[in-house]
């Protein structure tokens, strides 16, 4: 009864392909989250959907797209994949309310060779 | 925009020290503070939190008191044991949209027996 779920947890792939993570929460939250690990281990916000509804999308590239089929899932396609995507990616989510924290996932660690 | 800012790693400690990760933060408004740990291999968990000004966040015997005048939220713990060896992160929730975290660098933290 894993509360955010990611797969794969290891994607190895080389470079030009197309890949996605998959990520889904049975909290029941409204907000879901995508966030990059750098190899020094530097957190950063990618995405946030709320309710299925993009509501951020930080300076990312168009090769990342995200699809929230239902607001419990919220998955990662990356086109066209490059040395500098590997690193660790992280689905998270929370519920409605200001100080609400947000809960983690696993991670996918993905390396482009 | 917002930033937090992280006490430089690595820290090693002996079990049972005294450990202190000090934290300051930038922010526009008045966000809630987080601090996240992260084990090796796994993902980020949420350790404590605080959202105003004054209140202290705990657990695991974990503290951390939200100073708005000093803009801080530094990490102390009594007594560490060599279970607390991790990567903790100290992280912001700007309140605005959809809330996303804002983390700082993480310091890696060792605690020999």
């Amino acid at each position: 009864d894993t509360a955010v779920s990611q797969t794969p947890k290891y994607l190895v792939t080389q470079m030009g392909n197309d890949k996605s993570i998959k990520c889904e929460q049975n909290l029941g939250h409204d907000t879901m989250y995508w966030y990059k690990q750098d190899s020094k281990k530097f957190l950063k916000i990618m995405f946030s959907y709320n309710n299925k509804e993009l509501i951020i999308n930080e300076t990312v590239p168009n090769r990342f797209s995200p699809k929230s089929p239902d607001k419990a899932h919220l998955n990662l396609h990356i086109n066209s994949l490059e040395l500098g995507d590997s690193a660790v990616y992280f689905c998270a989510s929370r519920a409605l309310g200001r100080h609400n924290e947000q809960f983690f996932g696993p991670g996918t660690r993905l390396t482009v060779l | 925009g917002d930033s937090v800012t992280q006490m430089e790693g690595p820290v090693t400690l002996s079990e049972e020290a005294f450990l202190t990760i000090n934290c300051t933060y930038t922010a526009t408004g008045y966000p809630s503070l987080f601090w996240y740990v992260q084990y090796p291999g796994e993902g980020l968990q949420l350790l404590l939190k605080a959202t105003k000004a004054d209140d202290k966040g705990s657990n695991k015997g974990f503290e951390a008191t939200y100073r708005k005048e000093t803009t801080s939220f530094h990490l102390e713990k009594g007594s560490v044991q060599v279970s607390d060896s991790a990567v903790y992160f100290c992280a912001l929730s700007d309140l605005q949209g959809a809330q996303k975290l804002v983390f700082g660098q993480g310091t890696r933290l060792t605690i020999n027996p």
